[in-house]
């Protein structure tokens, strides 16, 4: 049962263009979500995080959007870089109990020059 | 501030071996994180813990996997007469406290022959 999808397995943009990233969830229990980088070899670094109190945070070139109707979000990201390719993933979690991730499956993302 | 340290980086095992990896959360850190990833798949949650305590291990599999987090020392991921399927990247992740984003290792990767 995959409560969170990334349906794009990969995705390609050119250079000083606007990467969107999206991500759909099916447990109306998450209410914290998150964006996490990945470089091959590394652990995922996180990004940008948002509360279902809010439909939009911004950090920087990162804009995170929240439709908690449709159970929808998305990572924009503006101007693309050739440094933000890389596996990008989604992740929830809920209050009640541990603080568990619960991770999609991941984009690559490549910016072109 | 260093980040959070696992060791060892690259790990391998013959079939029936025990594999001990090791976490060391951020300074500051006292809640630890254990996630798993096959090859082309997300992230999957193992075990949280906090010191001397096991909050959430609905992720564990039932048999051969254990994990601790002692009053001193790194958070240890066991897994007992390893099988083939056990290849993986493990990566830990700490976080301040309940409800603050989680801060990723860069991952064991452990090799079954």
């Amino acid at each position: 049962d995959q409560q969170v999808k990334q349906n794009s397995p990969s995705l390609s943009v050119q250079e000083g263009r606007i990467s969107i990233l999206n991500c759909d969830y099916t447990n109306s229990m998450f209410d914290y979500f998150l964006w996490y980088k990945k470089y091959p070899a590394e652990g995922p670094t996180f990004l940008i995080s948002i509360s279902s109190i809010k439909d939009k945070n911004e950090d920087g070139r990162f804009t995170v959007f929240l439709n908690k109707s449709a159970k929808h979000l998305s990572l924009h990201i503006v101007p693309s870089q050739p440094g933000d390719s890389a596996v990008y993933f989604c992740a929830a979690s809920a209050a009640q109990g541990a603080q568990k991730l619960v991770f999609g499956q991941g984009t690559r993302l490549t910016i072109n020059p | 501030n260093a980040g959070v340290m696992q060791n060892p980086r690259h790990l391998v095992r013959r079939r029936g071996q025990e594999a001990r990896l090791r976490c060391s959360p951020m300074k500051g850190h006292s809640h630890v994180y254990w996630y798993r990833q096959l090859p082309e798949e997300g992230l999957k949650f193992m075990v949280y813990l906090q010191k001397e305590n096991i909050i959430d291990e609905s992720g564990m599999p039932k048999e051969r996997f254990s994990a601790e987090f002692p009053k001193e020392g790194p958070s240890i991921l066991r897994i007992q007469q390893v099988v083939r399927g056990d290849s993986a990247a493990y990566f830990c992740a700490s976080s301040p406290q309940k409800g603050y984003e989680q801060y990723f290792g860069p991952g064991t990767r452990l090799t079954v022959t």
